[in-house]
């Protein structure tokens, strides 16, 4: 079945470490996303990419990094220089920008302790 | 920055009842589209409204846009417990950045 794999479902991190999400699709979509969600709030778009070997900012991307190496995978890495990064991060992708539906991952919860 | 602000924030109803769910936003739009999340997973597409269309239907769920007000609904009718889940309308001003509101949460009980 086609979809999206994001991994772990649930990370712990002790402060000045850095973590990897990953986010893995098999739907074929050029475009992929990494939004942070937060009790009570929506998403907030932290990177996106439109195609392999690009992509760019979104909203809130401080202290975020990723990388678009292969059409399939997504993954965002979590710095220490994130000042509250625990939260409940998701990954989306879609057929291109401006194509409509997102189809998103299950979600990563990150607590920091 | 959060475009689209959906009322009420939550929602307590009743099996059979209809849920009705607003959400607002500030600049022009391509398109509005609306998720649902259940608690702890990720979100799945409802419908999506372009901004020239008044109104679509998809199943119990009925979608209408006034993009003179700047406003859209969704009405759930006939309402079950397995509807119980947070709802948030996301708009898209072009490039499919979709920015999401803050969603409404649906409490359904039999």
């Amino acid at each position: 079945d086609g979809g999206i794999t994001q991994s772990p479902k649930y990370l712990f991190r002790k402060e000045g470490q850095n973590v990897t999400l990953s986010c893995e699709q098999n739907l074929n979509h050029d475009a992929m996303y990494w939004y942070r969600q937060d009790p009570g709030q929506g998403l907030r778009l932290i990177y996106y990419s439109q195609i392999v070997n690009d992509f760019q900012k979104g909203d809130i991307a401080e202290g975020y990094s990723v990388s678009r190496e292969k059409k399939e995978s997504f993954p965002l890495t979590v710095t220490s220089a994130q000042k509250n990064p625990t939260a409940f991060y998701l990954c989306a992708s879609s057929m291109g920008m401006g194509s409509g539906e997102l189809f998103f991952g299950e979600g990563s919860r990150l607590t920091v302790l | 920055s959060q475009q689209g602000e959906e009322d009420p924030q939550a929602l307590s109803i009743q099996e059979g009842e209809n849920a009705t769910m607003n959400c607002s936003y500030k600049t022009s739009i391509n398109n509005l589209q609306w998720y649902r999340q259940n608690s702890g997973r990720g979100l799945v597409h409802l419908i999506l409204i372009r901004s020239n269309e008044r109104e679509k239907h998809s199943g119990r769920l009925r979608v209408t846009l006034d993009t003179s007000k700047k406003s859209s609904s969704l009405l759930i009718t006939a309402s079950r417990a397995a509807d119980t889940a947070s709802y948030f309308c996301a708009t898209d001003s072009g490039y499919n950045k979709l920015i999401f509101g803050a969603g409404t949460r649906l409490a359904v009980h039999p």
